[in-house]
């Protein structure tokens, strides 16, 4: 079975603080996502990354910077976190761009006060 | 507009009822839909993909999907409790494309 772990369930923060989600998947993996969920907006694509030191920016990247120094680990950052970016942070993973599936970790919810 | 429109209930129906998820979308190149199911407090996981147009039944589970309409469904026969759960809908113009989602319709299914 294919494990996607996300390092934290519940988070809560203080506007302007540095914020570092780690996502861990276990079926090594190419490709890596970040997405936030919010009621009625569905799933938006912040970061992926196709391969180790390689990202490309998603549909809402401002705000946000990614990281994937090894292949397993993809880490989202939040440089200066404000209140806008409390919402469900989902990490997944696909086998590589001729696979479709995206095997989901069971999300952060990350409150910003 | 949004690419991909999903109502997103809640839709509350009784055990055993048949149950019909829809979506439409705006973008004539999409070529693969797909349909996670998202219990509470997890992560998404994929129920069904379709390529192109045409019916695909898996158990209880039919996806369908009408391109000249841009219109999928997902029919779910003989509903359980087991399967209240936000189902979302994703699609992808080619394999190595991003997937662009639904906003979700939230399932429950009354005992």
């Amino acid at each position: 079975d294919v494990k996607v772990t996300q390092s934290s369930r519940y988070l809560v923060k203080r506007t302007g603080e540095k914020v570092f989600l780690e996502c861990v998947q276990d079926m090594d993996h190419e490709n890596m996502f970040w997405y936030r969920q919010d009621p009625g907006l569905g799933l938006r694509l912040i970061y992926f990354s196709y391969d180790v030191k390689m990202k490309e920016k998603g549909d809402i990247p401002e705000g946000y910077s990614v990281s994937r120094e090894k292949k397993e680990r993809f880490s989202l950052i939040l440089e200066s976190a404000s209140t806008n970016q409390t919402s469900m942070y989902l990490c997944a993973s696909k086998a590589g761009d001729t696979h479709m599936e995206q095997f989901f970790g069971p999300g952060t919810r990350l409150t910003v006060l | 507009q949004k690419e991909v429109e999903q109502d997103p209930g809640p839709l509350s129906v009784p055990e055993g009822a048949i149950v019909s998820l829809n979506c439409t979308y705006s973008n004539s190149a999409f070529q693969y839909f797909m349909w996670y199911r998202q219990y509470s407090r997890k992560g998404p996981e994929l129920l069904m993909y379709t390529y192109s147009s045409g019916n695909k039944e898996d158990g209880r589970f039919t996806a369908q999907v009408d391109k000249s309409s841009k219109y999928i469904s997902l029919f779910i026969r003989d509903s359980q409790p087991s399967d209240s759960a936000t189902y979302l809908c994703a699609m992808s113009a080619s394999a190595g494309n991003m997937l662009t989602f639904g906003g979700g319709t939230r399932l429950m299914v009354k005992p």
